[in-house]
């Protein structure tokens, strides 16, 4: 079983749905980390948790929230989902500062 | 304004021809560099930590090196199943945060 489990791995949604991407670990990271990859544009950072009571926007968090349920889950949502949230959504997690980020596989997420 | 920038964008190489991707980066205070590999429908892929200027990492056919201004992934004798993008990113301040660059997406032919 994969350390970093997100779901949906695929999602058609259409515009003003809202809509949560979930991820879990089974790795014991206390830190996890919510990315979006778009063509020509690498991976940008939406919001970050180092644990249950920390939540952090990163640089694109316009549009989007999160949960963090307990260590092992982490989600993200779309509370009126708009075209350009159009995207691979990755979950990833770390055990400390300088330490390398696991990545899940993804969630390709379409909105009509 | 942290910033990374991988080169170049693609490179297809024959098996068996040698070849280097650049990472360069220009960041406030580098905690680390790291390398990534990201096949189709998958997640990056974790391939080495750098920290310091000087520092080199391998693991089978790859090699990583660090400058204090660029990064460098040297491939030598590459096969078939290193296709793949390659994915750089450094982390700066306190946070643990990721700066990532766009990625080489390398093809190698047999």
């Amino acid at each position: 079983d994969a350390d970093v489990t997100q779901t949906p791995r695929n999602r058609i949604t259409k515009t003003g749905k809202r809509i949560m991407l979930e991820c879990s670990q089974t790795k014991g990271h206390d830190r996890m980390y919510w990315y979006r990859q778009d063509p020509g544009l690498g991976l940008r950072l939406i919001y970050y948790s180092f644990d249950v009571k920390d939540i952090n926007k990163g640089e694109i968090s316009d549009g989007y929230s999160v949960s963090r349920q307990a260590q092992a889950k982490f989600s993200l949502s779309l509370e009126s989902a708009i075209p350009n949230q159009t995207a691979l959504y990755f979950c990833a997690t770390s055990v400390a500062r300088n330490q390398p980020q696991h990545f899940g596989d993804g969630t390709r997420l379409s909105i009509l | 304004e942290d910033q990374v920038t991988q080169s170049p964008e693609a490179l297809r190489l024959q098996e068996g021809e040698s070849s280097s991707l650049n990472c360069s980066y220009t960041v406030s205070g580098l905690r680390g560099l790291f390398w990534y590999r990201q096949d189709p429908g998958k997640g990056p892929e974790f391939l080495f930590t750098l920290y310091s200027a000087g520092e080199e990492k391998e693991k089978e056919r790859l090699k990583a090196t660090l400058t204090k201004k660029e990064s460098f992934l040297h491939i030598t004798a590459p096969k078939p199943e290193d296709s793949a993008t390659y994915l750089c990113a450094v982390q700066t301040g306190n946070t643990g945060k990721l700066i990532f660059g766009q990625g080489t997406t390398l093809q190698v032919k047999p």
